[in-house]
């Protein structure tokens, strides 16, 4: 098993431009995860989906969107960079919510915006 | 509002030295605790969940309600114990974890 898989692991954008990050992930988990980690701030939410067909904002869901495609699946989506979207992002997946629920998380993808 | 503060960025300890890496939460019920860490080039993962009681790789962490803290505790450290560590908080209601901003620990001989 892969885990939780992330594309691409690097990529460089110009102010104004969009992409979407893709997650996917193959231990059958209800709940997947958007985090965002920068020096001294640690990770912060961006947006989670607790279950297929639905999706929630975290802490930082200002210029994001999201989209759970499948059971699998779950894209972020940037439809126009900023410069203080620069960081590493981190996808993650759990069985379901709650104490006894741990996440897993994926290699990251490293987003600079110039 | 819930909140997780890991008060030290970096703490630096001799190998065989006991470690404490500091974490304080705030949350109007009963949260669940964890700590997450994250060696180099490798991906982020737990360590250690306060409802499991248990103990790995050396570490402990006992939470600490009157004093809402969660402290993360090894009393000989290892070389490889060098890594990021983030303290993380689940509310009952079973919400995304929030973490903290984490505390690098670096460990040399």
């Amino acid at each position: 098993n892969a885990g939780v898989t992330q594309t691409p692991k690097f990529q460089v954008l110009k102010t104004g431009q969009s992409m979407t990050l893709q997650c996917a992930q193959d231990m059958n988990h209800n709940s997947m995860y958007w985090y965002r980690q920068d020096p001294g701030m640690g990770l912060r939410l961006i947006y989670y989906s607790a279950s297929e067909g639905t999706t929630d904002k975290g802490e930082v869901p200002n210029g994001y969107n999201v989209s759970r495609l499948n059971k699998r699946e779950f894209s972020l989506r940037l439809e126009s960079a900023a410069p203080s979207q620069t960081s590493v992002y981190f996808c993650a997946s759990s069985l379901g919510q709650g104490p006894y629920n741990e996440q897993f998380f994926g290699p990251g993808t490293r987003l600079t915006v110039l | 509002a819930q909140r997780v503060t890991q008060p030290e960025k970096l703490l630096s300890v001799f190998k065989g030295a006991p470690v404490e890496l500091k974490c304080n939460y705030s949350y109007s019920g009963s949260p669940e605790l964890f700590w997450y860490v994250q060696y180099s080039r490798q991906r982020l993962q737990l360590l250690l969940r306060h409802i499991s009681r248990e103990s790995i790789k050396g570490f402990t962490a006992d939470l600490n309600k009157g004093e809402t803290s969660f402290h993360l505790k090894k009393p000989f450290a290892q070389e490889e114990d060098s890594a990021m560590y983030y303290c993380a908080l689940s509310g009952q209601a079973g919400t995304a974890l929030i973490f903290g901003k984490g505390t690098t620990l670096s460990v040399s001989s």
